[in-house]
Order: structure tokens, then C-alpha cells, then sequence
């Protein structure tokens, strides 16, 4: 089975442009989520979507915005870019469903990395 | 709140010797807890996972790791290091309500031959 994919695998912006980061999740996964990993640092948590709606954020401005689709691939999408947005983008499936105990494990894709010049 | 604090930014060790990871946890309730390893230019692997079974916790090519709780910590080992351990290593604590995971800021171990 495929695992989680990401496109593209390298792109380059120049400040103030736009860019939008695509993701399909395993097959059977309802809940993807989104992170920056800038260089020597751990991921950082940006959105997560579960059934097509947003089910958390982290602290990102609202330059930054994602959606999931029927399908359940998800855009993630980055505004007036600034330098400092240069990172790895993750994204992350997962089954979905919540409760006490009932951890969905995640699984990763290769990443997007992303420069801004 | 969650987090999670790695103890070393830099762990070297020779090949064939022990290898320890350390990694402290706070958290208002019991936690869910993760290793993940990172080879270069791959994705994120999940190593191990604690979820409130067993404290003693074994996972992928021969690392395990014990939750403390009243050390608070979640350190990972390996009794003998190999070459293609290099890698950049990441202690990782989950909120159950959510997926939403926090991930500490990375151990790079590095294998001496």
C-alpha cells in the first residue's frame, strides 16, 4: 500500500508570493495534519483536519490556511511569504476518532521543502 | 499543557556501545508518549509508543524506552549502537482528546566507528 504522499518534494518562492503544499493521506484515513519543521528544530503542529473540518491550529498566522477534500487529501496553503516560512512542511495520516486511550498512530510523508528567497 | 524536553541536542557514541536518549515530559494528566526517528532527506518513523500499558515499552530495531512517572521521563536505549542508527531522534508527547502531537526539539546521534 501506498503510504502518505506529498507534492511537490522541493519548490522556491520569492517573498510575497503564494504557495499551496498538497497531501494524500494512507488509503482508509480520515484525519491529516499538517506541520513545520524548520532546520535543526522539531516539527511544529499547524492545522489538523478530520472529515473535512478543521479540528485544531496551532500558533500560525492567518497567512496560513489548509483544507481537506472529500477524498481526503488536504491542501495546505501559505500567503505572502516570508523568509522565515523556508522549512520541511509534514504532513500526517492518521485514522481519525477520538477518546481516552485510543491514540491514532500518525503516519508521516517525505515532506515538502520549501525556500523563500 | 504538554511538552516534552530533550536532554541533548548532540549524543555520540561508538559502534557496538549503549546508546541513551533522554527525554522528560510534563503533562496535567497521563500521556501518551512517542519516539520517532528522522534519517536524512526521509520521513518521520514512528520508533515506539507508550500509551498506559506496559512502562517498559519495545519498539524498532532494538530500542526500547521506559516511562517513569515519578522521574517524569520516557528515555529511550539500545544496547548496542550500529552505523545506520545516525539520526536525528525525537521524543514526542499526544493529548487524547486529539491527534495533536508535541514534538521535543530533536537529538542528533551520531555513531563513531
Amino acid at each position: 500500500d501506498a503510504g502518505v504522499t506529498q507534492s511537490p518534494t522541493h519548490l522556491i518562492k520569492t517573498r510575497g508570493q503564494h504557495v499551496t503544499l498538497r497531501c494524500s493521506p494512507i488509503s482508509g484515513h480520515k484525519s491529516v495534519s499538517w506541520y513545520q519543521q524548520v532546520l535543526g528544530q522539531g516539527p511544529q503542529f499547524i492545522f489538523q483536519y478530520y472529515e473535512k473540518e478543521e479540528r485544531g491550529r496551532g500558533n500560525f498566522p492567518d497567512r496560513f490556511s489548509a483544507r481537506q477534500f472529500p477524498n481526503y487529501s488536504s491542501e495546505l496553503n501559505v500567503n505572502a511569504l516570508l523568509l522565515g516560512d523556508s522549512a520541511l512542511y509534514l504532513c500526517a495520516s492518521s485514522l481519525g476518532g477520538w477518546g481516552r486511550g485510543s491514540y491514532n498512530e500518525q503516519f508521516f510523508g517525505p515532506g515538502t521543502r520549501l525556500t523563500v528567497l | 499543557a504538554q511538552s516534552v524536553t530533550q536532554l541533548d541536542s548532540h549524543v555520540s557514541v561508538s559502534e557496538g556501545t549503549p546508546v541513551l536518549l533522554r527525554c522528560n515530559y510534563s503533562s496535567s494528566y497521563s500521556p501518551s508518549l512517542f519516539w520517532y526517528v528522522q534519517h536524512p532527506n526521509k520521513g518521520l518513523q514512528l520508533l515506539l509508543k507508550y500509551t498506559s500499558a506496559a512502562t517498559l515499552v519495545k519498539g524498532i530495531n532494538g530500542f526500547e524506552a521506559e516511562f517513569k512517572k515519578s522521574e517524569t521521563s520516557f528515555h529511550l536505549t539500545k544496547p548496542s549502537a550500529h552505523m545506520s542508527d545516525a539520526a536525528e531522534y525525537f521524543c514526542v508527547v499526544s493529548r487524547d482528546r486529539d491527534d495533536k502531537i508535541i514534538f521535543g526539539k530533536g537529538t542528533r546521534l551520531h555513531i563513531l566507528p
